[in-house]
């Protein structure tokens, strides 16, 4: 079973519409969730961090986290073209040391 | 505020040889982390340095090696080459380790 798991996509979605990325996780004792944006070609972006339960928005992005059911979320509010990239969700455990383990990413595409 | 930045961009190196990254971290922050990226596996961990120590290593062989310096600059090394060794190596930057972690533009490494 994959530490950390994410539909591949592509998640196609029409200019202004709202996307929505998914990701869950195995190991309950994680304690620190990113999303991370790809362009093709470029390093991985931060562009949300949470840390617990809940909602967390930071613009036209909103995270989302569920500790009990292992799943955490990527909204995109008002989707643009320049949305369009493979966003990664990373997962980060202390008691193995501060590493992140990434899925494998989804791909977004916003259609105009 | 300068981000992460690493050097060089891009390598293209025989089998049987051995290559040197550079990584500098953005000012302040103490931990450096690698991961290699490729098409088939993803993002994987490779190691984390934290005060010029190594914290954490991922599954990867003995010819991949780092160290960090006093001014928490990285380096990682990969000895004897293969052409397995082909990918994307990011480096990433976090305050303490268990934080946002940014990456770098990474180095591109091709094996021939």
């Amino acid at each position: 079973q994959k530490e950390v798991e994410q539909n591949s996509g592509p998640l196609s979605v029409p200019e202004g519409a709202i996307a929505s990325l998914n990701c869950t996780y195995s190991d309950r004792v994680s304690q620190s969730f990113f999303w991370y944006r790809q362009y093709s070609g470029k390093s991985p972006e931060l562009i949300m961090s949470i840390y617990s339960n809940g909602d967390k928005e930071d613009g036209r992005f909103t995270a989302q986290l569920n500790k009990a059911s292992q799943y955490v979320s990527l909204l995109i509010r008002d989707s643009q073209p320049s949305d369009s990239a493979t966003y990664l969700c990373a997962v980060m455990t202390w008691e193995y040391g501060n590493k992140l383990v990434f899925g494998a990413g989804t791909i977004l595409r916003v259609k105009s | 505020k300068a981000g992460v930045t690493q050097t060089p961009r891009y390598l293209i190196k025989t089998r049987g040889q051995q290559v040197t990254l550079s990584c500098s971290p953005i000012s302040g922050h103490r931990s450096v982390s690698w991961y290699q990226q490729t098409p088939g596996q993803g993002l994987q961990f490779l190691f984390e340095y934290f005060s010029e120590t190594q914290r954490n290593k991922g599954n990867f062989p003995g010819r991949f090696s780092g160290r960090q310096f006093s001014n928490s600059r990285s380096e990682m090394n990969v000895s004897t080459l293969e052409l397995g060794d082909s990918a994307l190596y990011l480096c990433a930057s976090s305050r303490s380790g268990n934080t946002e972690a940014f990456f770098g533009q990474g180095t591109r490494l091709t094996v021939v």
